[in-house]
């Protein structure tokens, strides 16, 4: 299977706790995207990466979620100190684009499914 | 105000028949539409780009209206397997262009 993949697919967690979610991007895909989705609402993006360089962050990013693409392939979400606002599907997806360029298409892994208790 | 902006619906059709979604996006500056397709529990997945000429694909037909600032999906002959949410997707401009997702539109197409 050469998609997007996501791991766990599903994660159960008491607040306050810290989790971490991984993504695995197809492999010639140099951009990277994390959102996050609610049920009835669109994907809300979180913070893109294009190779392992960071380069947006959603300003209604908390403190307590930082990410990684160390070395431009797979990546890591972390989301400290828990709260039950956090429970969501968190969606990973990339694609391949030069800098600057805005007309790539989107492929999304599966998800992994967040409860927060 | 939000990015974009989509009716949520539902839209209940049955077989067979034509329906319209349309989408309204705040961004003039606002580069590169798409509309992607998600079913209950699943990811979304690319239904088509959107061109300022307008496009068709099969049933599927999009439109740009850039001076009115909104896109629109068409689907004609309706199929049970249509039924879904309809993710309209504006790239925004910021220090780079992110994708930016409306809520959807949830569209069931009974027999």
């Amino acid at each position: 299977d050469t998609g997007v993949s996501q791991d766990p697919r599903h994660k159960i967690t008491k607040r306050g706790q810290n989790v971490t979610f991984r993504c695995d991007p197809i492999s010639e895909h140099n951009r990277l995207y994390w959102y996050r989705q609610t049920l009835g609402q669109g994907p809300e993006f979180l913070t893109y990466f294009q190779n392992e360089a960071q380069l947006e962050k959603s300003r209604l990013l908390s403190d307590r979620f930082s990410a990684e693409r160390p070395k431009g392939s797979f990546s890591t979400l972390e989301i400290q100190r828990t709260e039950q606002g956090d429970s969501a599907m968190y969606l990973c997806a990339s694609s391949h684009g030069d800098r600057g360029s805005h007309n790539e298409k989107l492929f999304f892994g599966s998800g992994t499914q967040l409860s927060v208790l | 105000r939000k990015e974009v902006e989509q009716d949520p619906g539902p839209f209940n059709v049955p077989e067979g028949a034509t329906v319209a979604f349309n989408c309204t996006y705040s961004n003039s500056a606002s580069q590169s539409f798409f509309w992607y397709r998600q079913d209950c529990r699943k990811e979304p997945k690319l239904l088509m780009s959107v061109y300022s000429s307008g496009n068709e694909d099969g049933r599927f037909t999009a439109q740009l209206n850039r001076a009115s600032q909104y896109i629109s999906l068409l689907i004609r002959d309706s199929k049970l397997s249509d039924s879904a949410t309809y993710l309209c997707v504006v790239n925004t401009p910021g220090g780079s262009y992110i994708p930016t997702f409306g809520r959807g539109t949830s569209l069931i197409v009974h027999p």
